[in-house]
C-alpha cells in the first residue's frame, strides 16, 4: 500500500529557531502534499496545500512566512517553521494524494514539535 | 466553509458493548470518509461512502451515509479494546477535506 514517512516523529527547539519537517511519499508519486496541525484531543486544522512545482496555498490564518513549505519532487515536501514559539508546539501532520483528485488521501505517521 | 460535527465527543465503554457516532452537517458532501487515530500517529483511513443511503461494513464496524449526503454515522458492535482511538469524519467536495473534530473512543477491559 501507499506510505507517507514523516521525519523526525519528535523534535523539541528552542524558542527563535526553525525547525524543518520533511514528508515523503516512498512508493508513489505525491502530485499534492497537505499539512495539517493538530492540538491535543481535537482534530486536524488543514494549514496549507501544496503542489510539485508551485507555490503552497495556504489556508486563512496561516502565515506563509511563518510555515514555509517547500514541494520540490512528487516525493518530498517540507514545512519550515520559522523563529518558533512555544505557541507554536503542536501536531503536525502531512498527507500525500496522487492523481486524480479523487484519490484516497495517506498521511504521515506526524511530527510532534515542542518550542521552549 | 463546511463544518462537520461530531457527537459523542467523548464515549468510554465496556468491551463487549455497542455503540454509535455520529457526524452530521448542513452541507452536502460529494463523498466522506471515517478514519481512526491512534495517540502520536496519522489518522488511518477506515471507509470512504459516496452514495446517498449507502452502507458499508467492515468486520464489526458498519458505516452509513445519510440519503441526503449530510450525515453519516458509524456503528460499532461488540466493541474490543483495540478499537480504542480517536474516530474522524472528513468530508470532500472538491479536493480538499474538512475534518470533524473526533469522537474520542475508550474500549475499557
Amino acid at each position: 500500500g501507499a506510505v507517507v514517512s514523516q521525519h523526525p516523529s519528535w523534535v523539541i527547539c528552542k524558542s527563535g529557531t526553525s525547525v524543518k519537517i520533511e514528508c515523503r511519499s516512498l512508493d508513489f508519486q505525491a502530485t499534492t502534499m497537505f499539512w495539517y496541525r493538530q492540538f491535543p484531543k481535537q482534530s486536524l486544522m488543514l494549514m496549507a496545500t501544496s503542489n510539485e512545482g508551485s507555490k503552497a496555498t495556504y489556508e486563512q490564518g496561516v502565515e506563509k512566512d511563518k510555515f514555509l513549505i517547500n514541494h520540490a519532487s512528487l516525493t518530498l515536501s517540507t514545512l519550515t517553521v520559522t523563529s518558533a514559539h512555544p505557541e507554536d508546539s503542536s501536531f503536525y501532520i502531512c498527507s500525500a494524494r496522487m492523481d486524480p483528485i479523487n484519490s484516497p488521501l495517506h498521511f504521515g505517521n506526524g511530527t510532534r514539535l515542542t518550542v521552549t | 466553509t463546511q463544518l462537520l460535527e461530531q457527537s459523542p465527543q467523548f464515549l468510554s465503554i465496556q468491551e463487549g458493548e455497542n455503540l454509535t457516532v455520529y457526524c452530521n452537517s448542513s452541507s452536502v458532501f460529494s463523498s466522506l470518509q471515517w478514519y481512526r487515530q491512534e495517540p502520536g500517529e496519522g489518522p488511518v483511513l477506515l471507509v470512504t461512502v459516496v452514495t446517498g443511503g449507502e452502507v458499508k461494513k467492515l468486520k464489526r464496524l458498519t458505516f452509513q451515509f445519510g440519503d441526503a449526503r449530510k450525515d453519516s454515522s458509524l456503528h460499532i458492535t461488540a466493541a474490543q479494546p483495540g478499537d480504542t482511538g480517536l474516530y474522524l469524519c472528513a468530508g470532500g467536495s472538491n479536493y480538499k477535506l474538512t475534518f470533524g473534530k473526533g469522537t474520542l473512543l475508550t474500549v475499557n477491559p
